[in-house]
């Protein structure tokens, strides 16, 4: 089956300073969506990457899907407090509807 | 208001109890998930649905079981076959459209065996 990996499992800034987190897959994925889980709360869906190397902001984010569609990052420019939280992407099996999650990345934010 | 309720919060139970937690939804969603998250956990699929009385075992179905009688309705049984059922559960939902639509959460529930 796919096998995802998500890096790093944990990640410490000073406020202000930037965060990547990937997700690096061994075979080809259909799509890619992030989510944000705030400690405490439930994952909530940020985005979804369907093309070959499609990039979409929001704000302060970035999120990339790779040209041969194996790999994916989020990247946070300028962390605030408010960027605290774990990150996970996820992903289906081609042809079903199953969504499977990345282990995560956890963003603490020094103020 | 349109969303996914998970009930309880938090459950308690003793060791060798099955035990069945409730997830409900009004979004009309086809598809429908339960997690299991451990502390500093990503999430593990146990079981999905794709539609009504069908569903299909994930990573870790073993010691779990599922009903969908009701497209509203994705209940989750602990059974005692669960070797270490303590942990949070988490149910999700979204529309079919093989997996190109974002998934909805419900609160959880926090489930702790003693």
């Amino acid at each position: 089956g796919q096998q995802v990996m998500q890096i790093p499992q944990y990640q410490h800034v000073q406020e202000g300073e930037d965060f990547t987190t990937y997700c690096n897959s061994s075979t080809t994925l259909s799509n890619i969506q992030w989510y944000k889980q705030r400690p405490g709360g439930h994952p909530v869906f940020l985005i979804q990457l369907v093309k070959s190397g499609e990039v979409k902001k929001q704000k302060r984010l970035t999120f990339q899907f790779g040209e041969a569609k194996k790999n994916s990052s989020l990247h946070i420019t300028a962390t605030q407090t408010t960027d605290v939280g774990t990150y996970f992407c996820a992903w289906g099996s081609p042809g079903a509807n199953n969504l499977f999650f990345g282990t995560g990345t956890r963003l603490t934010v020094i103020p | 208001d349109g969303g996914i309720t998970q009930s309880p919060k938090y459950l308690f139970r003793k060791e060798g109890q099955n035990v069945t937690l409730s997830c409900e939804q009004n979004l009309n969603h086809d598809a429908m998930y339960w997690y299991r998250q451990d502390p500093g956990q990503g999430l593990r699929l146990i079981y999905y649905s794709q539609i009504v009385n069908d569903f299909q075992k994930g990573d870790i179905a073993e010691g779990y079981s599922v009903s969908r009688e009701k497209k509203e309705s994705f209940p989750l049984t602990v059974t005692s076959a669960q070797k270490n059922p303590t942990a949070f559960y988490l149910c999700a939902s979204r529309l079919g459209a093989r997996g190109f639509t974002e998934a909805f959460f419900g609160q959880g529930t926090r489930l702790t065996v003693v």
